[in-house]
């Protein structure tokens, strides 16, 4: 039971290339979610995912984009890479549990930098 | 708007003493309450649920006040494994999955045990 992956761990972009993370999980959750964090920021909703073919936007998702064709992956995409969008990248699953507290499960992380 | 406001530190505490934070959120119908911890240049991960009554897991105690709106994190007989960056975070999601909103994080609260 690998928990939540994330491809790849580092990544070095010129500005305007594109590029697409890769989040996996294999706990079978419906809830998906990518963050960023940058430093005196802390943790930010870029998009997230309610189940197998459904994307909402977050707190900060303009230059992002999603897709979840498959309920175990969650791709986030930037199409024109920005010096702005240097950040460590953090994708996340939880269960659907309603009426009681739940844990999200982190993957380690991507850390992006474009110059 | 959201905000979830902790102090960030950082906290110097002697291993072996007790240590407290506190988190303030503003958002008054916020219903699900956690801390996480994290570790330098790694993923978050579930320190504790808040519950309304206030809840304990060995040395660390968690507590929450709604009329106050502040949660607390009490850590006894601090340990240098201890040592990290310790995150509030509140859900203002009636469908605990997540839904709309996902989790709100605070800052983080930067600790140091010191041998």
């Amino acid at each position: 039971n690998a928990g939540v992956t994330q491809t790849p761990k580092f990544r070095v972009l010129k500005t305007g290339q594109s590029m697409t993370l890769l989040c996996a999980q294999d706990m079978n959750h419906e809830y998906m979610y990518w963050y960023r964090q940058d430093p005196g920021m802390g943790l930010r909703l870029i998009h997230y995912s309610v189940g197998e073919g459904t994307t909402a936007k977050g707190e900060v998702p303009d230059g992002y984009n999603v897709s979840r064709l498959k309920k175990q992956n969650f791709l986030l995409g930037l199409e024109s890479a920005a010096p702005s969008q240097t950040s460590v990248y953090f994708c996340a699953s939880n269960y659907r549990i309603a009426g009681s507290s739940y844990e999200q499960y982190f993957g380690p992380g991507t850390r992006l930098t474009v110059t | 708007r959201k905000e979830v406001e902790q102090d960030p530190g950082p906290f110097n505490v002697p291993e072996g003493a007790t240590v407290a934070f506190n988190c303030t959120y503003s958002n008054s119908a916020s219903q699900s309450f956690f801390w996480y911890r994290q570790d330098c240049r790694k993923e978050p991960k579930l320190l504790m649920s808040v519950y309304s009554s206030g809840n304990e897991d060995g040395r660390f105690t968690a507590q929450l006040n709604r009329a106050s709106q502040y949660i607390s994190l009490l850590i006894r007989d601090s340990k240098l494994s201890d040592s990290a960056t310790y995150l509030c975070v509140v859900s203002s999601s009636v469908d605990s999955g997540g839904g709309a909103d996902g989790l709100t994080f605070g800052k983080g609260t930067h600790l140091i045990i010191q041998p």
